[in-house]
């Protein structure tokens, strides 16, 4: 079992609607989660980070977490095409170590 | 302020050279990290860095591999006789212990010819 799972996608939405993507982790131990964004040839930017159950909101990002159901997802509400790119769910233990997703593409359809 | 910075940009290297990858973490940041994203694939670890010192070199690929850091601050990643499926984007991240967070720099992408 990965220690970080994400459907590799990709997830197609059209403009305007709202792009839903989840994560699920192994560790029951982990404290930190992460949503990076990952745009073609570029590098990954940290865009939500959540500590805490329940919802986290900034912009049109919303990181929602679950740490019973050792879940954790990010709604992008009112997606645009600029929102297509890879994300990134990443989970730290409380160690010096994140573990990363594989990541789920995204294509937001204009 | 200034993010992480990474040079080269880009690498073309014949098979079989040593090639050296640099990184120079968030100013402060305690901890660094590198990582290796071959095409279409997910992050692999490398190392990490707490100060001087790499508690944890578990993901380097081979002996061929090797890093360090020095004054707290700048990194370099070492790549002996290089082989083509050393070629990838290399990426380096900091830290600032405790905060979790790590920020990536843009990537040296390597390609073995």
């Amino acid at each position: 079992q990965k220690e970080v799972e994400q459907n590799s996608g990709p997830l197609s939405v059209p403009e305007g609607a709202i792009a839903s993507l989840n994560c699920t982790y192994s560790d029951r131990g982990s404290q930190s989660f992460f949503w990076y964004r990952q745009y073609s040839g570029k590098s990954p930017e940290l865009i939500m980070s959540i500590y805490s159950n329940g919802d986290k909101e900034d912009g049109r990002f919303t990181a929602q977490l679950n740490k019973a159901s050792q879940y954790v997802s990010l709604l992008i509400r009112d997606s645009q095409p600029s929102d297509s790119a890879t994300y990134l769910c990443a989970v730290n233990t409380g160690g010096f170590k994140t573990i990363f997703g594989a990541g789920t593409r995204l294509f937001v359809k204009a | 302020g200034a993010g992480v910075s990474q040079s080269p940009s880009n690498k073309v290297t014949e098979k079989g050279k040593d090639v050296e990858l640099r990184c120079d973490p968030i100013s402060g940041h305690t901890a660094l990290y590198w990582y290796r994203q071959s095409l279409g694939q997910g992050l692999e670890f490398l190392i990490y860095f707490q100060g001087n010192s790499a508690p944890d070199k578990s993901g380097l690929p081979s002996d061929r591999f090797s890093a360090e850091r020095t004054g707290g601050s700048v990194s370099t990643l070492t790549i002996q006789r290089t082989q083509q499926e050393d070629s990838a984007v290399y990426l380096c991240a900091s830290r600032n212990i405790p905060v979790a967070e790590q920020y990536f720099g843009p990537g040296t992408r390597l390609t073995v010819t």
